[in-house]
């Protein structure tokens, strides 16, 4: 089954413990995502990657890491974590689909908490 | 990137059509026009997509005016299933680009 999965899906830590949220494809997307989705604010892009050892900023990048060494995986990395950075966050990646469409392909998310 | 502009929330009564505006004044050339579907707590799901015209899939439609400044989204008859809060994101179409969602539309379908 062609998807994207997140772990962990809940996390709750505490101020500057270093975590890794993992994202994994399975579809041999190229270009990768991730967002963070706050009450009132929609979904903001955090990183993206255009593949393997590419990867650029998007409108919230501050207190956030990511790489990207292979292509099905894409972790997001918070080194510091700090409590407004408590959000539910979501994995993507993209695929030009059929009949010239494109859609991105949303994991289940991870809702993390920072205490 | 070309900044979209939707109603923050509309109500619709069971087996209405429904139609959802977005508004792109500064869409660019290349720009394609992207509809997702979100409910609470999972993450957004494609609907369709369209450059110009009329496209049609099976669960919507998207009308683009010859100006292209703005687009909407058409679900017929909705149901209860379809509350849920829809985004339209304006951008190129390989992806391969920085994204930017607007706040979404939250439609409400009432029995």
């Amino acid at each position: 089954e062609a998807q994207v999965t997140q772990n962990p899906r809940y996390l709750i830590t505490v101020t500057g413990k270093k975590l890794t949220v993992t994202c994994s494809q399975n579809m041999n997307h190229e270009y990768m995502s991730w967002y963070r989705q706050d009450p009132g604010l929609g979904l903001r892009q955090i990183y993206y990657s255009m593949n393997v050892e590419v990867t650029d900023k998007g409108d919230v990048p501050e207190g956030y890491k990511v790489s990207r060494k292979e292509k099905r995986n894409f972790p997001l990395i918070l080194e510091s974590p700090s409590p407004n950075q408590t959000s539910l966050y979501f994995c993507a990646s993209t695929s030009p689909g059929t009949s010239g469409t494109n859609e991105q392909f949303f994991g289940p998310g991870t809702r993390l908490t920072v205490l | 990137l070309a900044k979209t502009t939707q109603p923050i929330s509309m109500d619709s009564y069971e087996g209405q059509e429904v139609n959802i505006t977005c508004s792109h004044n500064n869409i660019a050339t290349n720009d394609y026009i992207t509809w997702y579907q979100q409910f609470p707590s999972q993450g957004p799901r494609f609907i369709i997509q369209g450059y110009k015209t009329k496209v049609t899939n099976e669960v919507a439609s998207l009308f683009i005016p010859a100006d292209r400044k703005s687009s909407t989204l058409s679900l017929p008859r909705v149901s209860l299933s379809d509350t849920a809060v829809y985004y339209c994101l304006v951008g190129g179409y390989t992806g391969y680009q920085k994204v930017t969602f607007g706040t979404g539309t939250k439609l409400q379908v009432i029995p």
